[in-house]
């Protein structure tokens, strides 16, 4: 049973960094991509961006000069890096797993469980 | 981007009875390999999403088979054939034929 555990600072201040990781238990790490999907009341579901096991990298323009994600498959992690956060980047952050082949191609198929990152000075 | 458009139930749902849901994109969602990457999720109170249906009509693992899709190019429909108090929840579109990945809006399903 694949699982996507996930973890980072809740209560940012704004300019300071958002921080994300994401653990994946069960299942392969490579034939993936590894994405970051952010959820707020005013704007819904938003995708940020995703990674695959090699480190090949797609982002949200929207974000894009601000996002970095990173992972290490030595320990099967992915991260999300979001710099200069606003009061506009509160939001529920999930990690999830796009299956990048097979049947269920481009299905966004198992999530984590969530992180609330509220930005407030 | 490719938009999603989603409209809301015009009422709750009588528990047993049939619902459908409606999403459309602003452009065709077939993909030069010849797919529809049109994707359904619900998310039920507090939970993070969950994959229903993938490629307009596949049921994902786990998923009852109440739950069906259809559609194609820029229009696409669940239904729910008899909603169950398990249902209560908000149903996303989704595409991923195209970067960046887009969500409908959201439908929410609840109980009269």
């Amino acid at each position: 049973q694949v699982q996507l555990q996930q973890w980072g600072a809740g209560l940012l201040k704004p300019s300071e960094t958002l921080s994300l990781s994401c653990a994946v238990y069960g299942g392969s790490f490579s034939g993936y991509s590894w994405n970051w999907i952010r959820q707020t009341p005013g704007k819904g579901l938003e995708w940020i961006g995703e990674i695959n096991h090699s480190g090949s990298t797609n982002h949200n323009p929207s974000l894009k000069s601000r996002v970095t994600i990173s992972v290490d498959t030595s320990k099967n992690q992915f991260s999300l890096k979001l710099n200069s956060v606003t009061a506009a980047d509160t939001a529920v952050y999930y990690c999830a797993r796009l299956f990048t082949g097979g049947e269920f191609r481009n299905s966004l198929g198992y999530w984590g469980q969530g992180t609330l990152v509220t930005v407030s000075s | 981007d490719i938009v999603m458009t989603q409209t809301q139930l015009s009422s709750p749902v009588t528990l047993g009875q049939p619902a459908s849901i409606s999403c459309r994109s602003s452009q065709s969602l077939v993909h030069s390999d010849g797919n529809t990457y049109l994707s359904w999720l619900q998310q039920r109170p507090g939970q993070p999403p969950r994959l229903l249906i993938y490629k307009i009509s596949n049921r994902f693992s786990g998923v009852p088979d109440r739950f069906s899709g259809s559609g194609a190019g820029t229009d696409f429909t669940l239904k729910i054939s008899r909603v169950e108090a398990e249902d209560v929840g908000v149903y996303y579109c989704m595409q991923a034929t195209q970067f960046p990945l887009t969500f409908g809006g959201g439908t929410k399903v609840e109980i009269k």
